[in-house]
């Protein structure tokens, strides 16, 4: 089942904050944060491990509430280049990497 | 980097015809998966495959197959292709990364498929 990406678009001012949630009605493994550019294929951002490990990229942030099945990612004083779609992909207990539906950020001059 | 290849790039067909996607890596990584993009449901998994003729089903399987014969490529197959399988359709392969080794995901490039 997809996670629930929450909100499913975003448009910010450059230097502005933003915060993209994440909620899987399953038990996680892991949480991995993606970000697409148009036209190209997903990057890897981050990702958060069960027990607190997490490994971030540039000035992003985020955080994993493993009771509650929840991922928050926090982007601070948003650049134009943080444009894109954000997608969470959960791992469970097997292989499978499943992704939520996407959240699309723009960031105005 | 991973060294990840997907063919075609683009390709049109139609209804009914058999085709297959390619996608090729360079660096002996034991998990590939597919997944297709389409506007407003994000990425699905299509299948995944856990090491050569290791494969599972993933949550959009119906009408797809797929084959790994050796570690390198591992192959998606559209038995009869419909319109509804018109999408963009990514490979996948895990990498371990940092101290812990947890696995992420490095994309390939995409296939765009238009089914008529």
């Amino acid at each position: 089942q997809q996670p629930v990406q929450s909100p499913q678009a975003v448009i910010l001012r450059e230097g502005e904050d933003a915060v993209i949630n994440c909620s899987s009605s399953k038990a996680l493994y892991s949480v991995h944060w993606y970000r697409q550019k148009h036209g190209e294929a997903p990057v890897f951002l981050m990702i958060l491990l069960k027990g607190g490990e997490q490994k971030g990229h540039e000035k992003i942030s985020a955080s994993f509430n493993e009771k509650k099945q929840q991922s928050s990612l926090y982007l601070t004083a948003s650049q134009l280049s943080y444009s894109g779609t954000y997608f969470c992909g959960t791992k469970g207990g097997n292989d499978k990497i499943i992704f939520g539906k996407g959240t699309r950020l723009h960031i105005l001059p | 980097d991973a060294g990840i290849t997907q063919s075609p790039r683009h390709k049109v067909t139609e209804t009914g015809t058999p085709v297959t996607l390619r996608c090729h890596q360079t660096e002996n990584h034991r998990y590939m998966y597919w997944y297709r993009q389409d506007p407003g449901h994000g990425l699905r998994l299509i299948h995944y495959s856990y090491g050569v003729k290791d494969t599972d089903k993933g949550e959009v399987s119906d009408g797809y197959s797929v084959s790994r014969s050796k570690t390198e490529d591992f192959l998606l197959t559209l038995e009869s292709a419909t319109s509804s399988q018109t999408s963009v359709y990514f490979c996948a392969i895990s990498e371990t990364s940092g101290r812990s080794g947890a696995n992420v995901l490095t994309f390939g490039a995409g296939s765009r498929l238009t089914v008529l």
